[in-house]
């Protein structure tokens, strides 16, 4: 069946330092793509998506490009802030349902 | 817009007793998704709505587990009665397209 494989946390940088999160899927056909970001004490929030082979979804600073040839979505960011600390999740839309397929999350914490 | 709406936001109880969980989703959303999430398992996706109807249950852990979504602006989950392992952060989500919207979550304390 359909899933999702992302890096196990928790991960720890410094401010200003690069990230990557890797998330690679199983799916039938073409499914959507998503890292959704969970700060603490909250519910999750869409980070950024991508509904299509090549396409870069981007949002304050976080980039994923969905990669099919390796079945890859994995999540980058040039230079994390403190306010970046949160669980990450990658997930995915296979088929015409509305289920989204989760990853484990991912913690990110990051110091100043 | 409010957002999703959960009721309530904390909820301590003794085991046995019964526990509703309430959501309110964006107006105008068409499905509607309960999860759960706990340190041991994660989120979980227990059921989810579409137009009001039950689409996809095999989430919910045992028959004391119940959801009813008797329209489009209001949802239940109901256990009874709760037992310790039940103890978690309870998520609602409402979606019109494929990005799910949550709420801020009920945290249940079952001792």
């Amino acid at each position: 069946g359909d899933s999702v494989t992302q890096m196990e946390g928790p991960v720890t940088l410094s401010e200003e330092a690069f990230l990557t999160i890797n998330c690679t899927y199983t799916a039938t056909g073409y499914p959507s793509l998503f890292w959704y970001v969970q700060y603490p004490g909250e519910g999750l929030q869409l980070l950024l998506k991508a509904t299509k082979a090549d396409d870069k979804g981007s949002n304050k600073g976080f980039e994923a490009t969905y990669r099919k040839e390796t079945t890859s979505f994995h999540l980058e960011k040039g230079s994390v802030q403190v306010s970046d600390s949160a669980v990450y999740f990658c997930a995915l839309i296979a088929g015409n349902n509305r289920k989204l397929i989760w990853g484990l999350g991912t913690s990110l914490a990051v110091n100043p | 817009d409010a957002g999703v709406i959960q009721s309530p936001r904390h909820e301590v109880t003794e085991m046995g007793q019964e526990v509703t969980l309430r959501c309110k989703p964006i107006s105008g959303h068409n499905s509607l998704f309960w999860y759960r999430q706990t340190m041991m398992r994660g989120l979980e996706l227990l059921i989810y709505f579409n137009n009001n109807v039950p689409i996809d249950d095999s989430g919910m852990p045992e028959d004391r587990f119940s959801a009813k979504m008797p329209n489009a602006s209001f949802s239940t989950l109901k256990i009874q009665p709760s037992e310790p392992r039940d103890s978690a952060v309870y998520f609602c989500a409402s979606s019109q397209g494929v990005e799910q919207y949550f709420g801020p979550g009920t945290r249940l304390t079952v001792t």
